[in-house]
């Protein structure tokens, strides 16, 4: 079945880091990936999205690029503020069904 | 126009008990998912309801059902709860049900199992 492994986390960074969460994926077909944020107590917001091979997302600073020929989507921001702390989840969406498979969740952590 | 809402906002049940969790979709989503996403930080899928049908549904034992309305809006039901039900429960609801479309989520009901 499909199956999304992100990095453990918490990472903790200060202002002005470069963050990257690892992403790779297993699934049949052609699936589409996400990255979801949730900050602290809300719910999870789509971040960014790709729908095919090579396809970048981006939004907010953020981006990421489905690399199939290494199944992976990693998230990366070249500049993070205190307002990015919160938690990641790469999910996808396999092309046979249309539930979101989701990774474990990335907990970020900005110090000022 | 209005994101998905659910409700009760917070839950505070007992062992044995039942509890019901409601979700209304954005306006014009027919597919409705549930999730549980307990203490920690994973996501696990429960339920999907399109069109008023259970279409799929995640690795959760029997007591774990609901239903779809006309209108799509859902209701989660646990039955015989367990101190391990205790999670937040999470509503999404989308458009299409092709896979490039993201799901819309709503804030989440808190169940607490006492």
């Amino acid at each position: 079945g499909n199956s999304v492994t992100q990095m453990e986390g918490p990472v903790t960074l200060s202002e002005e880091a470069f963050l990257t969460i690892n992403c790779t994926y297993t699934a049949t077909g052609y699936p589409s990936l996400f990255w979801y944020v949730q900050y602290p107590g809300e719910g999870l917001q789509l971040l960014l999205k790709a729908t095919k091979a090579d396809d970048k997302g981006s939004n907010k600073g953020f981006e990421a690029t489905y690399r199939k020929e290494t199944t992976s989507f990693h998230l990366e921001k070249g500049s993070v503020q205190v307002s990015d702390s919160a938690v990641y989840f790469c999910a996808l969406r396999g092309a046979a069904g249309n539930k979101l498979t989701f990774g474990g969740g990335t907990r970020v952590l900005v110090k000022p | 126009e209005a994101g998905v809402t659910q409700s009760p906002t917070h839950l505070i049940k007992t062992r044995g008990q039942q509890a019901t969790l409601r979700c209304s979709p954005i306006s014009g989503h027919t597919s409705v998912y549930w999730y549980q996403q307990a203490l920690g930080l994973g996501l696990q899928f429960l339920l999907w309801y399109d069109e008023g049908e259970e279409r799929n549904r995640g690795n959760f034992p029997p007591r774990f059902s609901g239903r779809q309305f006309p209108n799509y809006s859902s209701e989660l039901n646990v039955n015989a709860l367990e101190l391990e039900d205790s999670a937040l429960y999470l509503c999404a609801s989308s458009l299409v049900t092709i896979n490039t479309g993201e799901l819309f989520f709503g804030e989440g009901s808190r169940l607490t199992v006492l």
